[in-house]
């Protein structure tokens, strides 16, 4: 299966800043990856498709201004945390599929986000 | 949207015994439904999928079913072991485009 990389791991930061989180595939070229938030005991959250070279498909209640997702090349897509507060402490997940080859969803190993 | 329930929230069961968890979701056009278990602070591993063209699959102690007409498909694990014990989740998707989650299972296995 696709080896998908997050960075950073776990991200502390005061509130009010702006935080970036990196998704990587490693091993092949993603044009769609997804984003997921998930807080502690519950489900993951589908934020957004990031799509390669387009703008990403936002979920109804998601801020897109708040949430910004660039995906600029093939293996990589970032999604920033912008004016960070408190309640944006998470655990956020990136995914990859393999293209529409089998449907398959591999995810990475999650960023943790606490906010002071 | 797809809306996904998922039930029991949580799930104890001694060794050896069967669980099963089950989900239900809304859209009729979703035709990929993977199952992932996850152990704390770690990423969702996949551990079986089915697709709407097939009823149910097997996997080893692992089994998924699918009902399209009722719009529900179901977990089951046999001959459970304590290292089953962790998190599971039902999603329900079209084509690989979005995944929608259930709420997860806690799944206890007790040795």
């Amino acid at each position: 299966g696709a080896v998908v990389s997050q960075h950073p791991s776990w991200v502390i930061c005061k509130s009010g800043t702006s935080v970036k989180i990196e998704c990587r595939s490693l091993d092949f070229q993603a044009t769609t990856m997804f984003w997921y938030r998930q807080f502690p005991k519950q489900s993951l959250m589908l934020m957004a498709t990031s799509n390669e070279g387009s703008k990403a498909t936002y979920e109804q209640g998601v801020e897109k201004d708040k949430f910004l997702i660039n995906h600029a090349s093939l293996t990589l897509s970032t999604l920033t945390v912008t004016s960070a507060h408190p309640e944006d402490s998470s655990f956020y997940i990136c995914s990859v599929t393999d293209g529409g080859v089998t449907d398959t969803q591999y995810f990475g190993p999650g960023t943790r986000l606490t906010v002071l | 949207g797809e809306n996904v329930e998922q039930h029991p929230s949580t799930l104890s069961v001694q060794e050896g015994d069967s669980a099963v968890i089950k989900c239900t979701y809304s859209d009729s056009a979703s035709n990929y439904f993977p199952w992932y278990k996850q152990e704390l602070g770690k990423r969702p591993q996949l551990i079986i999928d089915i697709r709407s063209n097939v009823g149910e699959k097997k996997d080893q102690r692992i089994a998924v079913t699918l009902n399209k007409t009722a719009k529900h498909f179901s977990l089951h694990i046999t001959e459970t072991q304590p290292e089953d014990s962790a998190v599971y989740f039902c999603a329900a998707s079209i084509s690989g485009n979005q995944f929608y989650f259930g709420t997860g299972t806690s799944l206890t296995v007790i040795p």
